[in-house]
């Protein structure tokens, strides 16, 4: 039972385009809605993160956009640079009672192109 | 410095053997994890630990035993290892048990099962 779908598993951009990655959630209880960064060789790291109660994050070209009726987020990288091709893995958790489990998204194998 | 670190990194073993995987993390966290990504790069929470107590034990086969001397260190021994096991192991830590703190990964352990 996978409770969070991410699309597209890859994804090919020219330098300075915009990457778009979704996913979509299962489960209402999730509050927590991070994106991790993973390059080749090294384990993943935390990007951004939005809580369910709003709508956009911003921090620098990364933004999340999230859609709490639709049980759907995304993530929009602005002006795509080579250094940002990597593997990007949506994630969601339920508060303390859960002991933080990340469920994890399929991943999204990004490309941009020079 | 290293905040999560994992060794060894590579591991390469014979079926039925036995091996351990050590984890350290000097962020000062209370929290910490085992994580396993498959070869089609899936990330699943194989255990945690808050204070040394185990929170998470998601239905792993019991061949594998975490054990967490102190707060710092999260240990994995697998036992009689199969050769399904070969995959990437991550250790993570996180300030405390709650849905909104960043988990911080370490670089992996590469298993190979022959």
């Amino acid at each position: 039972q996978q409770q969070v779908k991410q699309s597209p598993q890859s994804l090919i951009v020219q330098k300075g385009g915009i990457s778009i990655i979704n996913c979509a959630y299962e489960n209402t209880a999730f509050d927590y809605f991070p994106w991790y960064q993973q390059f080749p060789g090294k384990g993943p790291a935390l990007l951004i993160a939005i809580r369910p109660d709003v709508s956009e994050k911003k921090e620098g070209r990364f933004t999340i956009s999230f859609n709490k009726s639709a049980k759907q987020f995304s993530l929009h990288i602005m002006d795509s640079q080579p250094g940002d091709s990597a593997t990007y893995f949506c994630a969601a958790s339920i508060g303390e009672t859960s002991g933080s489990r990340l469920t994890f998204g399929e991943g999204t194998q990004l490309t941009v192109n020079p | 410095d290293t905040a999560v670190s994992q060794t060894p990194k590579y591991l390469v073993t014979q079926m039925g053997n036995d091996k351990s995987i050590k984890c350290e993390q000097n962020l000062g966290h209370d929290t910490m994890y085992w994580y396993k990504q498959d070869s089609k790069k899936f990330l699943k929470i194989m255990f945690s630990y808050n204070n040394k107590e185990l929170i998470i034990n998601e239905t792993v086969p019991n061949r594998f035993s975490p054990k967490s001397p102190d707060k710092a260190h999260l240990n994995l021994h697998i036992n009689s290892l199969e050769l399904g096991d070969s995959a990437v192991y991550f250790c993570a830590s996180s300030q405390a048990l709650h849905s909104n703190q960043p988990q911080h990964f370490g670089d992996g352990t590469r298993l190979s099962i022959l």
